[in-house]
């Protein structure tokens, strides 16, 4: 149980285009998903955090315009990069967690480069 | 306030031979930990957790990990490390309530030699 998709694995798009990711609890229900961002040989960097049918809460130095993340449902978290530049090209990965217990529960992540 | 460090950035082992992860951690209160490990562009798998229970967690893998209030230390350990094992492991502390946000130590690259 507490499986989490990503679509998709990977995305190459051309710089100012926008590009969405989706982030789905498959076999739970997801009281809050968190948005992470990966840079090659380091760790992993909170983005957002966000409840189902509540705006996301940004961490300090995020661009809330930029990565829009949309949380419509129990089971389904989008994040959205407007007007993508070569500099958003990372490894991104999503996380939920259930209405009990602290754990977090992981997607497979999505790399997205950007020409 | 809470911070995890993990004190090595990379540890090399011989297959075969135990293997030593270590974490330190600060936290106000009784927090929860994780050890997760990360292949090459492959997501976060768990392999133990401690929610204030046994403070000898056994995972997956072979892995345990002890919780040490004491020293505020949460090292992970395998007997015998296996190719396999070649990862990034990171260290993960998280509030008991709240934003249940994780907090995350810095990875340690393990190779496993043959």
């Amino acid at each position: 149980g507490a499986v989490v998709s990503q679509h998709p694995s990977w995305v190459i798009c051309k710089s100012g285009t926008s590009v969405k990711i989706e982030c789905r609890s498959l076999d739970f229900q997801a009281t809050t998903m968190f948005w992470y961002r990966q840079f090659p040989k380091q760790s992993l960097m909170l983005m957002a955090t966000s409840n189902e049918g509540s705006k996301a809460t940004y961490e300090q130095g995020v661009e809330k315009d930029k990565f829009l993340i949309n949380h419509a449902s129990l089971t389904l978290s989008t994040l959205t990069v407007t007007s993508a530049h070569p500099e958003d090209s990372s490894f991104y990965i999503c996380s939920a967690r259930g209405a009990s217990g602290t754990e977090q529960f992981f997607g497979p992540g999505t790399r997205l480069t950007v020409l | 306030a809470q911070s995890v460090t993990q004190l090595d950035s990379h540890v090399s082992v011989s297959e075969g031979t135990p293997v030593l992860l270590r974490c330190n951690y600060s936290s106000s209160y009784s927090p929860s930990l994780f050890w997760y490990v990360q292949h090459p562009n492959k997501g976060l798998q768990l392999l133990l957790k401690y929610t204030s229970a046994a403070t000898l967690v056994k995972g997956i893998n072979g892995f345990e990990a002890e919780f040490k209030k004491s020293e505020t230390s949460f090292h992970l350990t395998k007997p015998s490390a296996h190719m396999s094992d070649a990862a990034e492991y990171f260290c993960v502390v998280s509030p008991a309530s709240g934003t249940y946000k994780y907090i995350f130590g810095t990875g340690t690259r393990l190779k496993v030699l043959a």
